[in-house]
C-alpha cells in the first residue's frame, strides 16, 4: 500500500537554529514528490517538486532533497515567519492521479 | 488571477440539512479534487475528477456527492449533514494536457460546522 510518513509531528526551534524535516514514502513508483507550507486558516501553498532521486531544490532558507525512500526539507537559520505546518505529498504511478499526503510537521520558530 | 476559489468560506448547518460547496478554478487544470482536513488526520481525499465528465471516489466518499459541471467548476454536496462531517474542506486542482505530474493548487477552504 502506498504510504507517506512525516516526522517529527512537531518541532520547536530557536531563531537561527537549523534543522530538517523528514518525509518517508512507500510507493510502487514515483511520479513526483511535493512539499507544501500551510499557515493557519489557509490552504496548502506549493513549495517544491522533486521528480527523481538525487534532485535538490532551494528557495531562500529552504532546501528540499530526494532519495529513493525519503525526502528532507532542510531549514537553514529559520526565522519566526517560517513557522507553519509543512506537508509532503507523493503522486504514485497508478491508473489514477491521486496524491497521497503525510500528516505534516508543525514548525514553531521562536524569536 | 484568482487561482482556486471556494465558496462559502464558513458555514454552520443543523444535522440533516443539505448544502453544496462550490469550487472554481482559472488555471486551466484538468484534475480537480475535494479533501477534508481534520486535526491529526491530515488531508483525506473525498472525491476526484480527472477531467470534465468524470468523477471517482477517494478515501472517504460516504455521505458526499460531487458534480464536475465543466472544466472550471467542481462542487461537493452534503445531502443530509451529520456532525461527523464537521471539518475544513479544501478544493485542489492539478495537471494540464502537457504535464499531469504537477503539484496541486489549493483554495483557502470552507470551514463547515454541523450542529
Amino acid at each position: 500500500e502506498d504510504q507517506v510518513t512525516q516526522s517529527p509531528e512537531a518541532l520547536r526551534l530557536q531563531e537561527g537554529e537549523s534543522s530538517s524535516l523528514n518525509c518517508s514514502y512507500t510507493v510502487s513508483g514515483l511520479r513526483g514528490l511535493f512539499w507544501y507550507r500551510q499557515d493557519p486558516g489557509k490552504g496548502p501553498e506549493f513549495l517544491f517538486t522533486l521528480y527523481s532521486a538525487g534532485e535538490e531544490k532551494e528557495k531562500e532558507r529552504l532546501k528540499a532533497t530526494l532519495t529513493k525512500k525519503e525526502s528532507f526539507l532542510h531549514i537553514t537559520a529559520p526565522k519566526p515567519e517560517d513557522s507553519a505546518t509543512y506537508l509532503c505529498a507523493v503522486l504514485p504511478y497508478s491508473g489514477t492521479y491521486k496524491y497521497i499526503f503525510g500528516t505534516g510537521t508543525r514548525l514553531k520558530v521562536l524569536a | 488571477n484568482a487561482g482556486v476559489t471556494q465558496t462559502p468560506k464558513f458555514q454552520v448547518l443543523k444535522t440533516g440539512q443539505s448544502m453544496t460547496l462550490q469550487c472554481a478554478q482559472d488555471m486551466n487544470h484538468n484534475s480537480m479534487y475535494w479533501y477534508r482536513q481534520d486535526p491529526g488526520m491530515g488531508l483525506r481525499l473525498i472525491y476526484y475528477s480527472a477531467s470534465e465528465g468524470t468523477t471517482d471516489k477517494g478515501e472517504v466518499p460516504n455521505g458526499y456527492n460531487v458534480s464536475r459541471l465543466n472544466k472550471r467548476e467542481f462542487s461537493l454536496r452534503l445531502e443530509s449533514a451529520a456532525p461527523s462531517q464537521t471539518s475544513v474542506y479544501f478544493c485542489a486542482t492539478s495537471g494540464t494536457e502537457v504535464n499531469r505530474n504537477q503539484p496541486q493548487h489549493f483554495g483557502d477552504g470552507t470551514r463547515l460546522s454541523i450542529l
